[in-house]
């Protein structure tokens, strides 16, 4: 197990609405990044939090945001969701500064 | 943007043949990293390059970064049924981590 848990497993929403997705680091891990994976598609990276603010962001729209606690567990949240935003939502955790990153399980969501 | 591609999309083997797939980047790469997705599972880091030229050997898989580092490759040898699953390259430049859209492995015993 890589010790990365990511809550919920899976999640339904309806487009419009907004939700919020949990991740909890590895101990010994200060960075988080959050990745979108579609269906058949390689992850996707949306942001990067470090020591508590964001660290690097891809090409999403800020309706895409987040938070990292001290504790150095992180939160995505998507507001007003569309259809295409039904992916799996990986989340990873690394020490900053190392290459090597430790995905969670991801989270499920499907927007009808 | 920076684009990473990644052939085949698919490759079916029978157990005990090789596989390899292959990874090329529109720009120059700082670092290449490997990754492999089972069915229904999460990414798993295997391995990251960062030399010209550099090979790296674990059991029966070997990864190499090309001299111009914008491309690279994953040989598996005498695949067994443990090896299914999606093989992920994601490079690093001036960019975050881009990943390619991986290769996805079918190992026939």
């Amino acid at each position: 197990e890589t010790g990365v848990t990511q809550s919920p497993t899976h999640l339904i929403k309806t487009r419009g609405q907004q939700v919020t997705l949990r991740c909890s680091s590895q101990s010994g891990h200060n960075t988080v990044s959050w990745y979108q994976q579609a269906l058949g598609q390689g992850p996707q990276f949306i942001f990067q939090y470090y020591r508590e603010e964001e660290n690097g962001r891809g090409n999403f729209p800020p309706r895409f945001s987040g938070l990292q606690f001290p504790n150095y567990s992180s939160e995505l949240n998507v507001n007003a969701l569309e259809l295409d935003d039904s992916a799996l939502y990986l989340c990873a955790s690394s020490v900053q500064d190392t290459y090597e990153q430790y995905f969670g399980p991801g989270t499920r969501l499907t927007v009808t | 943007g920076q684009q990473v591609m990644q052939i085949p999309q698919y490759q079916h083997v029978q157990e005990g043949e090789d596989f390899t797939t292959y990874c090329n980047s529109s720009t120059t790469l700082s670092n290449i990293q490997w990754y492999k997705q089972r069915p229904g599972g999460h990414p798993v880091f295997l391995i990251q390059l960062v030399k010209s030229g550099e090979v790296k050997k674990q059991k029966r898989l070997t990864f190499q970064f090309g001299e111009a580092k914008k491309n690279s490759s994953l040989h598996i040898t005498a695949t067994q049924t443990t090896d299914v699953g999606t093989y992920f390259c994601a490079g690093s430049g001036n960019t975050p981590l881009v990943f390619g859209k991986g290769t996805r492995l079918s190992v026939i015993a």
